[in-house]
């Protein structure tokens, strides 16, 4: 059965970087037609899609977060990873990774638990 | 713009019938979308995806009591024989190549 959990810091300072990162069990990373996202949700309010990454790499970013964003996959763990800079109360969210089963079906068929982060000094 | 409307809150009553909409924007009518509830408290799971001729594929486990069906620019999500436990937000999510879009999520209460 396929799991996803996400692990990282709960509390980051404003202007840092956080750093989070998804173990994929049940089924490997690598395999051929899966992508691998994330996903926010600010206490209160709706879902808003973070980005893609491939085994292979290839990247897919949400437009008004691309420019502190990056997803990258380590196959050797079966992990794979976000990064977003610059850090602001903003920010603060649960952030959720999750597949999606193909390059032509980018929906999200399972899902991680989330974990919270603050933004907070 | 690809962009997915959604009510921000429906109610049934318990053991009756509800059925949730979601918008397309305009020309985007052929597209694809998948219906995710969120419990309190809880993470999104993913009910099922609905295509545009209105068939749907339902995720493991899902009971019977949920379907989906289309009819132009909307995707519908029917939970049958509401139970408590549906009460929940439930989110339509779509794509396109570089890009996937949420709906601002359905409030449902059971009455």
């Amino acid at each position: 059965q396929l799991q996803l959990q996400e692990s990282g810091p709960g509390l980051v300072k404003p202007s840092e970087t956080l750093s989070l990162t998804c173990t994929v069990s049940g089924a490997s990373i690598s395999s051929s037609t899966s992508y691998w996202g994330w996903i926010r949700q600010p206490p209160g309010r709706g879902l808003e899609w973070i980005g893609y990454v491939f085994h292979s790499g290839d990247t897919y970013y949400n437009p008004s977060l691309k420019s502190r964003v990056t997803i990258s996959v380590d196959t050797s763990k079966n992990q794979f990873s976000l990064r977003l800079t610059s850090m602001t109360a903003a920010d603060t969210a649960v952030y959720y990774c999750a597949r999606s089963p193909s390059g032509s079906d980018w929906y999200f068929d399972v899902w991680g638990r989330g974990t919270l982060v603050t933004v907070s000094s | 713009q690809l962009v997915l409307t959604q009510s921000p809150s429906a109610s049934a009553s318990l053991g009756a019938s509800v059925k949730l909409t979601c918008t397309l924007s305009s020309g985007r009518s052929s597209y694809a979308i998948a219906w995710h509830q969120q419990r309190p408290e809880e993470g999104p799971r993913c009910l099922m995806k609905v295509s545009s001729d209105g068939s749907y594929r339902k995720g493991h486990g899902i009971p019977d009591r949920f379907s989906g069906s289309s009819s132009g620019a909307e995707r519908y999500l029917t939970i049958s024989s509401l139970q408590s436990e549906d009460e929940a937000d439930y989110y339509c999510q779509t794509w396109d190549t570089g890009i996937v879009v949420f709906g601002g999520g359905t409030s449902l209460t059971v009455l």
